[in-house]
């Protein structure tokens, strides 16, 4: 079974550009997710997609930060315009888990290391 | 904001030692996962514990849960270099519209010298 995918792994930019990231999640798993780690830190969630829907974003920047997940499989999260504090590695994750219930067990793709300058 | 709290924020051991690391964690939970990070690398789901259960194992992983403290423990026996790496408690918050929502602590970095 393939797991999660991602791209770009590493990506370096200037404050003030824009990026995007892009993540393809295991076949079949409604289920998408987008983290946010900074050096040191554990994963923070920044969104949560259930199929092409929003479920939590809550912890989204919205001012510069966005995500779509359309057709319920591919994903991008997008930042424009990036901040020096927005270097981290940025983590996509799936899981089988429909409705609220079941285990969420999840699964990450390697991550894409962003350095802002 | 964080809702798990490792300890120890480091451990550093010698091949074949046994490994110890604590989770708190503040609201009622459904669950509680751990998750291993190799470096550079994403996490990968090594264990997960109901709230109705108190112990769990898996190879040489044994998880311990005490709902009434709010607190976890992840073992690892006979520990090898390659289990060198970051290892992190996830919970699922119990009720309300979380969706499977995990909240992550900030880890414990545990060195395994051969």
């Amino acid at each position: 079974e393939a797991g999660v995918a991602q791209s770009p792994r590493y990506k370096i930019i200037e404050k003030r550009q824009s990026v995007a990231f892009w993540c393809n999640p295991i076949s079949g798993h409604a289920t998408l997710y987008w983290y946010q780690q900074i050096l040191g830190q554990g994963p923070k969630l920044l969104i949560q997609f259930q199929n092409n829907g929003v479920v939590d974003d809550s912890q989204l920047p919205k001012d510069r930060f966005s995500a779509e997940r359309l057709k319920g499989v591919d994903s991008t999260l997008k930042i424009q315009p990036a901040k020096l504090e927005d270097s981290a590695v940025y983590l996509c994750a799936s899981s089988l888990v429909g409705l609220a219930g079941g285990p969420h067990e999840q699964y990450f793709g390697p991550g894409t290391r962003l350095t802002v300058t | 904001s964080q809702q798990g709290e490792e300890d120890p924020q480091a451990l550093s051991i010698q091949e074949g030692e046994n490994a110890t690391m604590n989770c708190s964690y503040k609201t009622s939970i459904n669950n509680l996962q751990w998750y291993r990070q190799n470096s550079g690398r994403g996490l990968v789901h090594l264990i997960l514990i109901r709230s109705n259960e108190r112990e769990k194992h898996s190879g040489r992983l044994r998880v311990t849960l005490d709902t009434s403290k709010k607190s976890s423990s992840l073992l690892i026996t006979a520990s090898r270099a390659a289990d060198t790496a970051s290892y992190f408690c996830a919970t699922l918050r119990a009720g309300g519209t979380s969706y499977g929502k995990l909240t992550f602590g900030q880890g414990t970095i545990l060195t395994v010298h051969p």
